[in-house]
């Protein structure tokens, strides 16, 4: 089945610097990324996602960047803010034999430092 | 409000007791799913459904049963829980495989 890597576990950044989530899958028929950000006790919501037809993707300071062949794809904050602070996971599925299932990274901590 | 609603919120039970986590949709999502969340674990997926009628083993489907009976429902039963099956957990619902997947508010289970 997909295993996905998801790198570092924790980060901690200044206010206005840049972060990078990196993450590594296994299975070369997944097709769609997701990155999800789960503030403290709450439930994880999408932030960006990208598909396996595109290099990269772009949401204002968020972007994520996907390379196929070397199966890894990472997730670009810029101009950090407090409120970026969050547990952050990538994600992977994808179509054929392991059609819906859908396989997470174990997450990265990101503290932002006014 | 277009949500995904679990419920109880929080449960304490006692080894071998069934019982059923409940999760409804309301955006005719076709697909559903249930995760746990243990620390430095990330999410594990569960048991998946593509459409009524239609379920399948996620990565730790283990001592768990689902059913989707209903398009809009899709409960999580424990016939018989152990303490190792404390976690948090998620159900969550996307209009189609492979897109956007809304999480409901997490059941925090504590077996004891």
């Amino acid at each position: 089945g997909e295993n996905v890597e998801q790198h570092p576990s924790t980060l901690s950044v200044q206010e206005g610097d840049s972060a990078v989530i990196k993450c590594t899958y296994s299975d070369s028929a997944s097709n769609y990324f997701p990155w999800y950000k789960q503030e403290l006790g709450k439930r994880p919501q999408l932030i960006i996602d990208i598909r396996s037809n595109v290099g990269e993707k772009k949401d204002q300071r968020i972007a994520v960047t996907l390379n196929k062949t070397a199966k890894h794809f990472s997730l670009h904050i810029t101009e950090t803010q407090p409120e970026d602070s969050a547990v952050y996971f990538c994600a992977a599925s994808g179509l054929g034999t392991n059609a819906g299932k859908s396989t997470f990274g174990d997450g990265t901590t990101l503290t932002v430092k006014p | 409000e277009a949500q995904v609603t679990q419920n109880p919120r929080y449960l304490i039970t006692v080894t071998g007791k069934k019982l059923t986590v409940t999760c409804s949709q309301n955006m005719n999502h076709e697909y559903m799913s249930w995760y746990r969340q243990d620390p430095g674990l990330g999410l594990r997926q569960i048991y998946y459904s593509m459409n009524v009628e239609v379920t399948d083993k996620g990565d730790v489907p283990e001592g768990y049963k689902v059913s989707r009976k209903e398009k809009r429902n899709f409960p999580l039963i424990l016939e018989s829980p152990s303490p190792n099956q404390t976690s948090l957990y998620f159900c969550a619902s996307s209009l189609a495989l492979n897109t956007e997947a809304f999480f409901g508010q997490g059941t925090r289970l504590t077996v004891v």
